[in-house]
């Protein structure tokens, strides 16, 4: 069984800061590793997505991701956030069959 | 560009009323899904359906049933509506394949 916890619930930050949103993950098989963002009142949308392949994944928005296979990582980074970043973001994944094992969500709180 | 679209964003019904949630894909998608979303609570699926006519149990099935009789459509059923299903419904399909889920917008249920 999967399972994925995102270590902070509620992210504040400043437009132009840097930021890191935290995933890790726990299955006994290889996994896919997924990171959606949902805007307020909408359904979730892909950011990125890691198959296989460069750790480094690089997704819309200027958001990208490493994935780290010795700590089960996944962490979410986007050097200089704006206004428009503010959302709830979701760390998701696939271990077996085609089940999303989804994070609790992390929501990024970006202030002028 | 994969649509999934849902039939109300907004639903407002008093306990005990019949209740239907419907989900619609249009890019041949085999599975589709049903989750809700509470504050706190992240994603629970409810319901998935891999085939027409065939569905499985997630999470949290109680109080609710599906029904999948066209590959493009899965709906959701509260046989009887309580208060504590009001929730953010969100319906998703995906390939088989690496798991990729795509969501519909969400449909925003209060139970009165």
């Amino acid at each position: 069984a999967q399972s994925v916890t995102q270590l902070d619930s509620q992210v504040p930050v400043f437009e132009e800061a840097p930021v890191e949103l935290r995933c890790n993950y726990s299955s006994s098989v290889s996994v896919y590793l997924f990171w959606y963002v949902q805007y307020p009142n909408q359904g979730l949308q892909l950011l990125l997505k890691y198959l296989s392949g460069s750790t480094l994944v690089k997704g819309i928005n200027g958001f990208e991701a490493e994935f780290n296979k010795s700590q089960t990582s996944f962490h979410l980074r986007k050097p200089s956030v704006h206004i428009s970043d503010t959302a709830e973001y979701f760390c998701a994944v696939n271990g077996a069959g085609n089940m999303l094992t989804f994070g609790g969500g992390t929501r990024l709180m970006v202030k002028p | 560009d994969v649509k999934v679209t849902q039939s109300s964003r907004y639903l407002v019904k008093r306990t005990g009323e019949k209740v239907f949630l419907e989900c619609v894909q249009d890019m041949d998608h085999e599975n589709m899904f049903w989750y809700r979303q509470d504050p706190g609570l992240g994603l629970r699926l409810i319901y998935f359906s891999y085939d027409v006519k065939m569905k499985e149990k997630g999470d949290i099935p109680e109080g609710y049933s599906v029904s999948r009789e066209k590959k493009e459509r899965f709906s959701l059923i509260l046989e009887s509506a309580s208060t504590n299903q009001t929730s953010m419904y969100l319906c998703a399909s995906s390939l088989w394949g690496d798991g990729e889920q795509y969501f519909g917008p969400g449909t925003r249920l209060t139970v009165t």
